[in-house]
């Protein structure tokens, strides 16, 4: 069954500090994964895409790693702002549909106090 | 920001009404995809469109249905609305061409039934 699994769960940091938010996935055959970021009440933003044979993408204080054998990816987040408070999603694209069929991930809920 | 919409973003009504969800995008995206999305939970897909005229039911079994008369358009109704459709709504679009593409979510339409 495809799967996608983050953790933590809800995480809360001080601002200026890094984090990293780690996800798993267990989707096959794999296109791509992309990392959401989806505040309250808004629909989720697409920060980073990575595929099969890209193991690190930035996007500005934001950096997603992939290890596509263990089928592990990480977001890592420097100098944390009040505005990065919101889930961040992890979630993965098949090639086995011409829909492009995304598994999405629980999402870990960021909160960053001043 | 993408450029899809969705209203209304709120919307409380009584149990037994019909209610329509409306989602637009100005990116000429032939794919329109519904989900469906619950607190702390994963998106799922309750319906998608490749196009005009043709809507598909996604993986998440739902009452309601939706309809694709221009490629601009997905409403999205429920005949009789019941306090289990309570949720949030999200509508998204993306690219035809081949293979898995980014979404582009709308800020969603949060349900409540009473």
């Amino acid at each position: 069954k495809n799967q996608v699994e983050q953790s933590p769960q809800s995480l809360i940091i001080l601002e200026g500090k890094n984090c990293t938010l780690q996800c798993n996935y267990t989707v096959s055959p794999f296109s791509n994964l992309r990392w959401y970021k989806q505040d309250t009440g808004r629909g989720p933003v697409s920060l980073t895409i990575m595929t099969f044979s890209e193991n690190t993408k930035s996007n500005g204080r934001y950096t997603a790693t992939l290890d596509a054998d263990t089928k592990q990816s990480s977001l890592h987040i420097t100098a944390s702002q009040l505005s990065d408070s919101a889930s961040y999603i992890c979630v993965v694209s098949d090639r086995g549909s011409t829909l492009g069929r995304l598994y999405f991930g629980r999402g870990t809920q960021l909160t960053v106090w001043p | 920001e993408a450029d899809i919409y969705q209203t209304p973003r709120y919307l409380v009504i009584g149990t037994g009404k019909k209610i329509t969800l409306e989602c637009s995008q100005t990116m000429g995206h032939d794919k329109m995809y519904w989900y469906q999305q619950d607190p702390g939970m994963e998106l799922h897909l309750i319906h998608y469109s490749y196009g005009v005229n043709s809507t598909e039911k996604g993986d998440l079994s739902s009452e309601s249905t939706v309809s694709r008369i221009r490629t601009e358009h997905f409403p999205l109704t429920l005949e009789s609305a019941r306090p289990s459709h309570t949720s949030q709504y999200l509508c998204a679009s993306s690219e035809m061409s081949a293979g898995p593409n980014e979404q582009f979510f709308g800020p969603g339409t949060r349900l409540t039934v009473l």
